[in-house]
């Protein structure tokens, strides 16, 4: 199993620009997770999916974050325009529906992507 | 809402010594897990040890061991024997169910074993 795959891991963009970071989770896993990840607000829940559905989109920052789900081995989110407190490390994660046992719980994570917006 | 608190910003310990980490959490739920994650300097999460709201008996993995007093709210990550290559930051986190499947992080500690 190839894990959670991350593209790009690491990106150097301008104010303004956009930004599209894309993650393919393992396969079979209906849960998906974005995470970011700064030293001042440490690991933040962006947006979560199960079945390829947005379930809690609460911790997307405004309205220039999005993020979709087109099937179940492909995710994106999107930043337009991209801003310089955006600076941070993206993290995509999967999981199995809890159940019993650390394997139907556990998320696995990407590598994450690296994001710099000068 | 579900909380995670660390409280222990970054420790020292000689290599090793067996270390705690604390790990305080707050829920409604009535089941949830409770996790532990590694991150190196080279920054990917790794996934350590997982315990069940549930479980009765202490979750071991190696020489990880998580300390889980329910009725304190407690899951404390236990290294025996620790490593030079245990440096990293420890992220306690806790996964609820049922529409709350997310996963809730501390804000980490960071350990250093000194040789």
């Amino acid at each position: 199993d190839a894990g959670v795959i991350q593209s790009p891991r690491h990106e150097v963009t301008e104010m303004g620009q956009e930004v599209t970071l894309r993650c393919k989770p393992i396969s079979g896993h209906d849960y998906l997770f974005w995470y970011r990840q700064t030293m001042m607000r440490g690991l933040e829940l962006l947006i979560y999916f199960n079945n390829n559905v947005p379930i809690d989109d609460s911790g997307m920052p405004e309205d220039r974050f999005s993020a979709k789900m087109p099937n179940a081995s492909f995710s994106t989110l999107k930043i337009q325009p991209s801003e310089p407190r955006d600076s941070a490390v993206y993290f995509c994660a999967s999981s199995s529906a809890p159940g019993h046992g650390s394997g139907a719980n556990v998320l696995t994570f990407g590598a994450g992507s690296r994001l710099t917006v000068l | 809402a579900q909380k995670i608190t660390q409280t222990q910003p970054g420790m020292f310990v000689q290599e090793k010594e067996a270390v705690t980490l604390d790990c305080t959490y707050d829920t409604s739920d009535q089941s949830y897990g409770l996790f532990w994650y590694k991150q190196p300097s080279s920054g990917e999460m790794i996934f350590l040890i997982y315990q069940g709201s549930y479980d009765e008996q202490n979750a071991t993995e190696g020489r990880y061991s998580l300390n889980f007093q329910k009725a304190r709210k407690s899951a404390n990550l236990v290294i025996s024997a620790s490593q030079l290559g245990d440096s990293a930051m420890y992220f306690c986190a806790m996964r609820g169910r049922f529409g709350n499947e997310k996963l809730t992080f501390g804000t980490g500690t960071r350990l250093t074993i000194i040789p």
